[in-house]
Order: structure tokens, then C-alpha cells, then sequence
């Protein structure tokens, strides 16, 4: 069953303009991850939270991740229209040895 | 370039027919994983293989096997293709250990008529 889930299921925003997206999880949680999905592609690892960490950054990309909430956010800054997929969070359970298990995504759209 | 191949990319079968879905990484992985993608669904994890030798079911194993031929391969079989079976099939790869990012073929477009 579906372990995370994001908000929102589809965002629309102008280039430039910075994009937010939410995932709530269920279960207590060994790491999250955020993965990027071009149209048609596979999806591509942008980044991984430990449990122990609330912040990470790479490059336009921060992760936050509250484990009080079950929550995570990901924040692109300054959005380009290369930024336009299909975003993931996917979690490992606290016990650290089953598979990523994957929300629904968010599609976001930066119109030039 | 390195990463993970999948073949074939497009699939039309008939109801009943079966195939393989093959898998190749090159990156020395140990942990290899199948998914399975329907609009609106999200990934859900049909098998998976931790190690050379071994293989486990995930979320959604009813109606596929699977082998994992050497540490380079893991392959996916429908042995009596079904309708419900239409998806976009995934192929991962990773280390060991669930404490590092997946690398994902581009995918198997599979249409069952």
C-alpha cells in the first residue's frame, strides 16, 4: 500500500517562481527520498533525508523533513521549465531493509 | 552509459500470451527491484531481489515470477498475460542496505488486449 502521499497531485506555476511540494507518510521511517520523473523517462534520485536529519540542500533543492508530522517538503527555487515532471517521495521503514515504497507524485508545470 | 537497461521498451500481447521483461545494471549492484507504474497510482513494487540468489515478493507479485539469472540481471515473466496486467513496468537498482538513491531503467510500455 501506498506509504506516502504528496500535495499537491498537480501545481502549475510561472518560471522563476518557487514550487512546494508536501508528502505525508503513515509509519515511522529509516530515510525519505524525492525522485523526479520526466514525461515518458524513468524516474531519477534528486535526494535523501535520514531520519535524523529536519534540512538538506543540493543546489535549487531543499528537503525538510519533520518525523513529529510524518511530513516532508520539497522546495525548487527559481523553477525553469526544465524543472516540469512528475515529482516522488518514496520511504524505507524504520527497520531500514524493505524496498522504497512510493506515493503518488506531484505533477508540476513551470510555464515559461 | 552506466545505468540500467530494460527491453523490450513497447509490448503489445494478446490475453494469455506470456513474455519476459529482461533487466540489465551495470553499476556492480546488489539490490535489484521491479515496478510497476498505473496513472494515478504511483510505483507499487511487484518483486524484488536483495542479493545475488535471492528473490521476494513486493506489494503486488500476483500473476509474475521472477529470476535473478546473475548480480547484472533480474528478469520479470508473465506466464498468462492479463488485461490488468497493461502498465509501465520499472526496473531498479541499488545498493545494498536501503540507505541510498535507486537508479531506474526508462521503462517497458506493456499493452495487454
Amino acid at each position: 500500500s501506498q506509504q506516502g502521499e504528496e500535495d499537491p497531485q498537480a501545481l502549475s506555476i510561472q518560471e522563476g517562481e518557487n514550487a512546494t511540494m508536501n508528502c505525508s507518510y503513515k509509519t515511522s521511517i529509516n530515510n525519505l527520498q524525492w525522485y523526479r520523473q520526466n514525461s515518458g523517462r524513468g524516474l531519477v534520485h534528486l535526494i535523501l533525508i535520514r531520519s535524523n536529519e529536519r534540512e538538506k540542500h543540493s543546489g535549487r533543492l531543499r528537503v525538510t523533513l519533520d518525523t513529529s508530522k510524518k511530513s516532508s517538503s520539497l522546495l525548487i527555487t527559481a523553477s525553469r521549465a526544465a524543472d516540469t515532471a512528475s515529482y516522488f517521495c518514496a520511504t524505507v521503514s524504520v527497520s531500514g531493509n524493505t524496498p522504497l515504497v512510493f506515493g503518488k507524485g506531484t505533477r508540476l508545470s513551470v510555464i515559461a | 552509459n552506466a545505468g540500467v537497461t530494460q527491453t523490450p521498451k513497447f509490448q503489445v500481447l494478446k490475453t494469455g500470451q506470456s513474455m519476459t521483461l529482461q533487466c540489465a545494471q551495470d553499476m556492480n549492484h546488489n539490490s535489484m527491484y521491479w515496478y510497476r507504474q498505473d496513472p494515478g497510482m504511483g510505483l507499487r513494487l511487484i518483486y524484488y531481489s536483495a542479493s545475488e540468489g535471492t528473490t521476494d515478493k513486493g506489494e503486488v507479485p500476483n500473476g509474475y515470477n521472477v529470476s535473478r539469472l546473475n548480480k547484472r540481471e533480474f528478469s520479470l515473466r508473465l506466464e498468462s498475460a492479463a488485461p490488468s496486467q497493461t502498465s509501465v513496468y520499472f526496473c531498479a537498482s541499488s545498493e545494498p542496505g536501503q540507505i541510498y538513491g535507486y537508479t531506474f531503467g526508462s521503462g517497458t510500455r506493456l499493452t495487454v488486449v
